[in-house]
């Protein structure tokens, strides 16, 4: 049963400290997206990929956030330094051929002590 | 900008009662519209689509039709089970945009 895989589901950090979430997007699929959801705000996109080159992060906060796809299996989102406004859900998602068509991972819950 | 509206929820029902979770869109092009399905500490999923006016997307008995004359993608059920307790986003994409523009969600609950 193919799926996308976050890891870590939960991880609590302190200010200032540095957080990589890991996502492992369903094997075949070519699109990557990275959203963040809080109470407040919904799901905000923050980057995705396609083929493995960033076609928009302007969701990220260039400064403190960071988006990359090392290859085809891996997609990671680090944070540093973090700050507390970071808590949220973090969710990846994979998608192929049909436009608007994702696939979710569980969510990696940060928070930010 | 594209932007998607949801009613505000929390909703709240009883088993076997109709189910409506109003939905507006605005969008410069043509989009495509979906419904995603969120259960408690999983990721969304893909409930149904539509991606042209007048286009119906059904799944496990809900339905939303693509009313382009008042802009909405309205979900329906006839008869809601407690199963269907979850948070329901619409979305949309548009000009062939990979993008998902999420709604806020709408958490319905429903009650034996």
């Amino acid at each position: 049963d193919a799926r996308v895989t976050q890891t870590p589901r939960h991880k609590v950090t302190e200010m200032g400290q540095e957080v990589t979430m890991r996502c492992q997007p369903i094997l075949g699929h070519n699109t990557v997206f990275w959203y963040r959801q809080t109470m407040m705000q919904g799901l905000e996109l923050l980057a995705y990929f396609r083929n493995r080159a960033p076609l928009d992060d302007s969701g990220m906060p260039k400064d403190r956030f960071s988006a990359e796809m090392p290859d085809a299996t891996l997609a990671t989102l680090k944070i540093q330094p973090s700050e507390p406004r970071d808590s949220a859900v973090y969710f990846c998602a994979s998608g192929l051929k049909v436009i608007g068509e994702l696939f979710f991972g569980e969510g990696s819950r940060l928070t930010v002590l | 900008g594209n932007s998607v509206t949801q009613m505000e929820g929390p909703v709240t029902l009883s088993e076997e009662a109709f189910l409506t979770i109003n939905c507006t869109y605005t969008a410069t092009g043509y989009p495509s519209l979906f419904w995603y399905v969120q259960y408690p500490g999983e990721g969304l999923q893909l409930l149904l689509k539509a991606t042209k006016a007048d286009d119906k997307g059904s799944n496990k008995g809900f339905e939303a039709t693509y009313r382009k004359e008042t802009t909405s993608f309205h979900l329906e059920k006839g008869s809601v089970q407690v199963s269907d307790s979850a948070v329901y986003f619409c979305a949309l994409t548009d000009f062939g945009n990979e993008k998902l523009t999420f709604g806020t969600g709408t958490r319905l609950t429903i009650i034996p």
